[in-house]
């Protein structure tokens, strides 16, 4: 079975603070994908990795930037977190060939409250 | 790029009864059409997807169609139980950029009464 983990299951920081964000995946996947989840949005794209240090601006790519020095391994940034940043992210991950055609897999989640 | 619209928002069925959820897009060369369950706390899981060579799949109670000409696709499930009651989100393909991905719709809340 895919295993996509992310770092944490919830996460409370202060506005202004630097937040890391990290997912692993085990299945030796090329894509992967942050999103994040809001109520009544559905799920939007933030970013995503077609390759090691490879990576493709989503819909909302405005005040996060990513990370992907390793294969296994995708990290979301958020530089100076404000409260608008309050949301659940979920991370997921595809094999390789073009992200728009495979299964996703994704992560549990991790909710993030920005004070 | 592509734009996904899913409806309805939200969806209450008795147990047994057959629910339809619904989605249009808007570029006439997706071919791939994913559809994902949600349960609550839980995260979003692949439960059947459908390319542009055919018009319709079955996997048991659950189903989907393909009208590419109005372009539109729907989820149909069949004899809805308890455990069907899951957020449904419909996907299709953005080929923006250098590399494809997928772009969701806003989901449906479904509630299935016992």
């Amino acid at each position: 079975d895919v295993k996509v983990t992310q770092s944490s299951r919830y996460l409370v920081k202060r506005t202004g603070e630097k937040v890391f964000l990290e997912c692993v995946q085990d299945m030796d996947h090329e894509n992967m994908f942050w999103y994040r989840q809001d109520p009544g949005l559905g799920l939007r794209l933030i970013y995503f990795s077609y390759d090691v240090k490879m990576k493709e601006k989503g819909d909302i790519p405005e005040g996060y930037s990513v990370s992907r020095e390793k294969k296994e391994r995708f990290s979301l940034i958020l530089e100076s977190a404000s409260t608008n940043q309050t949301s659940m992210y979920l991370c997921a991950s595809s094999l390789v060939g073009s992200g728009a055609h495979n299964e996703q897999f994704f992560g549990p989640g991790t909710r993030l409250t920005v004070l | 790029g592509e734009n996904v619209e899913q409806h309805p928002s939200t969806l209450s069925v008795q147990e047994g009864d057959s629910a339809v959820i619904k989605c249009t897009y808007s570029d006439s060369a997706s071919n791939y059409f994913p559809w994902y369950k949600q349960e609550l706390g839980k995260r979003p899981q692949l439960i059947i997807d459908i390319r542009s060579n055919v018009g319709e799949k079955k996997d048991q109670r659950i189903a989907v169609t393909l009208n590419k000409t109005a372009k539109h696709f729907s989820l149909h499930i069949t004899e809805t139980q308890p455990e069907d009651s899951a957020v449904y989100f419909c996907a299709a393909p953005n080929y923006g950029g250098s590399q494809g991905n997928l772009i969701f719709g806003k989901g449906t809340k479904l509630s299935v009464k016992p």
